[in-house]
């Protein structure tokens, strides 16, 4: 069973203000994901890493920024948020070793609403 | 042209009967292919995988690819209504990274509504 925690699972919060959403995996895992979901829709990837101190923009363009200090640990972070920024944030994760398919695994989401 | 594509249903089923989840995707070099369920506010739960042509059975369910065809499907048998879900197909394909680095990601496509009714 994956072992991948996000925080807070809920946030409401009025516009422009900084928020950080947390996520934090004891797997030993390298990569790490995150994924934007509106209700309904499909998942689209924002940012990845394959490691610590890399990060990468993915398909979709987000306001949002990354960072990876710690193979653990992979905030994602909102300097102003907007109502545009409403939506449900995935963290997933997955292993290079060992794992050729790329078998990604999910946290429990943090829903966003911007006020 | 989506890179994933699946039927968006609803697809409604009675209890005990089976459901064929149909997926196809535009890239002939993806290697891997992963069926997902998630709930109505979940995350996504991964059910299984597969990479070679054929069958692959776990449980009650089936997955079935068909390179040549660029499909792959998921059959639920004996399906329950603690089936009824979203389930999202979702491949593994290649895409470059910043230096020329090549990295796997996974592409979903917009699911799949499952309701399996007693």
């Amino acid at each position: 069973e994956a072992d991948i925690y996000q925080t807070p699972r809920y946030l409401v919060i009025g516009t422009g203000k900084k928020i950080t959403l947390e996520c934090s995996q004891t797997m030993g895992h390298d990569k790490m994901y995150w994924y934007q979901q509106d209700p309904g829709m499909e998942l689209h990837l924002i940012h990845y890493s394959y490691g610590v101190n890399s990060t990468e923009k993915g398909d979709l363009s987000s306001e949002s920024t990354v960072s990876r200090i710690r193979t653990e640990h992979f905030p994602l972070t909102l300097e102003s948020a907007r109502p545009s920024h409403t939506s449900q944030y995935l963290c997933a994760s997955s292993e290079t070793r060992g794992n050729p398919y790329n078998e990604q695994f999910f946290g429990p989401g943090t829903r966003l609403t911007v006020l | 042209q989506k890179e994933v594509e699946q039927n968006s249903g609803p697809l409604s089923v009675p209890e005990g009967a089976i459901a064929s989840l149909n997926c196809t995707y535009s890239d002939r070099g993806s290697q891997s292919f992963f069926w997902y369920r998630q709930y109505s506010g979940k995350s996504p739960e991964l059910i299984m995988f597969i990479y070679s042509n054929g069958d692959k059975e776990d449980g009650r369910f089936t997955a079935q690819l068909n390179k040549a065809s660029q499909y792959v499907s998921l059959l639920i048998r004996d399906s329950q209504p603690s089936d009824s879900a979203t389930y999202l197909c979702a491949v593994n394909m290649f895409a470059s990274g910043r230096g020329g680095t090549s990295y796997g990601k996974l592409t979903f496509g917009q699911g799949t509504i499952l309701t399996v009714h007693p």
